[in-house]
Parts: structure tokens; C-alpha cells; sequence
């Protein structure tokens, strides 16, 4: 399956607001409920922020946001802060049973 | 608390093999789902593959780009998982993550392991 597009880069500045998009196609993101999105720092592994489209884990700060409309995802970064600089991918789960991630964004805190 | 450590990764020549293993502790491996997840340099993570729990029989499944190459297996007895992964491409480099599937997403990760493939 070919990835899932995000936007290459966006940026804000500390406790501004910035948002990323991922858009797929009715074989995935449009016809799944199991949308994720993960923050990934410099050579750490990737850490689960959002689930299931809206979902936030145990621990991950309420600033942070996910939402879906017809095949575009997204994920909304809000007050952001020093520490949300880092590579954001979506990942979508399918109907063939497997994992599709986005091309990443790279999030900058001016 | 849930950790996963991966190892076995290497310089290897196209056309070779090489053997992943994922150290598990702080949870109960015959209950879960595991996957393998890989991240080419500069790149986006692309899902290599699963093993369903216990419950669902120990299945396989794979990506296309690696079917038939990549063997995934496990030993939860030594709570480890494996990837066994033959005729390797130069575009199979990767750094290589275990990761616990829950519920439709990968929700613990290892550091990861890389894996060069090149002459």
C-alpha cells in the first residue's frame, strides 16, 4: 500500500497552535476507526499520542488532538512547547488487516 | 513496566540472511500480538509483519515487500520474538522495532535494531 501523505514540515511558535494532515483513501484511513498517531524524537522509537482516531493513552498531554473527516486525518498540537518538536506520522490500520503509516511531518517550535 | 529490546541487527551482503531476536519483559507475551515494524534512513515506518497471540493460534501475516523472505516467529516460554529474514535486498536497510499490537495499534516499541544491507 503506498504511505499515507502528510505534509513535509510545519512549525509554530511556543504556545501557538499548529496541525497536521493525513490523507489516505476509503481502504484505510476513510474506512477505519484504528487511526493512530505517534511523535518520534531523534533516534528514539516512535511513541503512540493518539488512537482510534481521538484517543489520547494514559499520560499523553490533553494538548494534543485527533480528529477525522471523510479520508483526511489529523492531529492538532495545542500550546505548543519545546518538547512537541520532533517527526509526527499517522498510521492507519486497514482492511486487509495490515499497518499503513503516513510520510511523517516535522514539527518545529520556532 | 513494558520493555522490549531488540538485537541480531548487522552489516550483511545482499542476498544473505540475517536473524532479529526481541527480549519481552513486563507483560505476558502469550496474550499479545507482536509485530515488526522498520524505519529506512530518513523515512517513514512501514510494517514488516505480525504474530497473532495464543488465543489466535500463533498466525502470520506479512507485508507484500518482505512475503516469503522474512519469517516471524516466537518463544514465549523465553519471551522473545523473532525475525528471520532471508534474500536480503540493499532496500530492506532499516533500523528494525518489536512492537506490542493492542487493539488495532502498536502501542510499545523497542529502541530497534539496524539492519545494512550492502556489498
Amino acid at each position: 500500500q503506498s504511505a499515507l501523505t502528510q505534509p513535509a514540515s510545519v512549525s509554530g511558535s511556543p504556545g501557538q497552535s499548529v496541525t497536521i494532515s493525513c490523507t489516505g483513501s476509503n481502504i484505510n484511513v476513510g474506512g477505519s476507526k484504528y487511526v493512530s498517531w505517534y511523535q518520534q524524537h531523534p533516534g528514539k522509537a516512535p511513541k503512540v499520542m493518539i488512537y482510534d482516531v481521538s484517543n489520547r493513552p494514559s499520560g499523553v498531554s490533553n494538548r494534543f488532538f485527533g480528529s477525522k473527516s471523510g479520508n483526511t486525518a489529523s492531529l492538532t498540537i495545542s500550546g505548543l512547547q519545546a518538547e512537541d518538536e520532533a517527526d509526527y506520522y499517522c498510521s492507519s490500520y486497514t482492511s486487509s488487516g495490515s499497518f499503513v503509516f503516513g510520510t511523517g511531518t516535522k514539527v518545529t517550535v520556532l | 513496566e513494558v520493555q522490549l529490546v531488540e538485537s541480531g541487527g548487522g552489516l550483511v551482503q545482499p542476498g544473505g540472511s540475517l536473524r532479529l531476536s526481541c527480549a519481552t519483559s513486563g507483560f505476558i507475551l502469550t496474550d499479545y500480538y507482536m509485530d515488526w515494524v522498520r524505519q529506512a534512513p530518513g523515512k517513514g515506518p512501514e510494517w514488516v509483519g505480525r504474530t497473532t497471540n495464543k488465543a489466535n493460534s500463533y498466525t502470520t501475516e506479512y507485508a507484500a515487500s518482505v512475503r516469503g523472505r522474512f519469517t516471524i516467529s516466537r518463544d514465549d516460554s523465553k519471551n522473545s520474538l523473532y525475525l528471520q529474514m532471508n534474500s536480503l535486498k540493499t532496500e530492506d536497510t532499516a533500523v528494525y522495532y518489536c512492537a506490542t499490537e493492542y487493539y488495532y495499534r502498536l502501542d510499545a516499541w523497542g529502541k530497534g535494531t539496524t539492519v545494512t544491507v550492502s556489498s
